[in-house]
């Protein structure tokens, strides 16, 4: 079966640093993305990882252990505007497939 | 770039009417995907298309459901008799096709805002 799991819902403090993770058990994969989505918008693209290991940018990075099924987000230097849904996906694709299979998301909220 | 739109925005409708929205993917992305996504859930995939072509449909896909791409580039999706479960944002995405060596792959999906569906 698909099975993604993350944190429901997560408090930081601006200025802080959180850690969102995310573990998988996926048949098949193919990348896992992180997703911010703001409520009643759309997602938009955060970061990818196929390999194993710390993917960063800016004041984001993501970390993938494949062997582990195990990922995760971190943000820097948290701003209010970082208050979001975060989504961890799975992409399972193969011949015959190829769809984004997501967690239910992480809400975290960040206070001044 | 206009990126993934999606129209109507919102739609309410009595049970028992259909319904059918619009989604209109990034210029040249070759794949357009849908997705049905619940308050507090993460989206839940429904429906693919490579071009023209419809690769892949869940089984969250029931008979009520249909999409079509006639023409390789916009999607619609239609619901005929509606249910109140059927309440939900319906996300359209794309991704391009890339080149990576020797191959060519699919990665990120671009999403559109959504349409937001209430059948009352």
């Amino acid at each position: 079966g698909q099975n993604i799991d993350q944190p429901t819902e997560m408090t930081a403090t601006e200025g802080a640093i959180v850690q969102i993770n995310c573990t998988y058990q996926t048949s098949g994969f193919n990348g896992l993305f992180w997703y911010q989505q703001h409520a009643g918008e759309a997602p938009t693209f955060l970061s990818y990882n196929v390999l194993d290991g710390l993917e960063e940018k800016g004041r984001f990075s993501s970390f993938l252990s494949r062997s582990k099924g195990y990922s995760y987000l971190l943000l820097k230097e948290l701003q209010m505007k970082d208050s979001a849904s975060y989504l961890c996906a799975v992409r399972a694709s193969s011949y015959n497939t190829d769809k984004l299979i997501f967690g239910t998301g992480t809400r975290l909220q960040v206070f001044p | 770039d206009t990126g993934v739109s999606q129209d109507p925005r919102h739609k309410i409708t009595k049970r028992g009417q259909n319904v059918t929205f619009r989604c209109d993917p990034i210029s040249e992305h070759n794949r357009l995907y849908w997705y049905r996504q619940t308050l507090g859930q993460g989206p839940e995939f429904l429906t693919y298309f490579q071009n023209e072509a419809q690769l892949e449909k869940s089984r969250l896909l029931s008979d009520r459901f249909s999409a079509e791409r006639p023409k390789g580039s916009f999607s619609t999706l239609e619901i005929q008799r509606t249910e109140q479960g059927d309440s939900a944002m319906y996300l359209c995405a794309s991704s391009p096709k890339v080149t990576s060596g020797r191959a060519f792959i699919y990665n990120e999906q671009f999403f559109g805002p959504g349409t937001r569906l209430t059948v009352l």
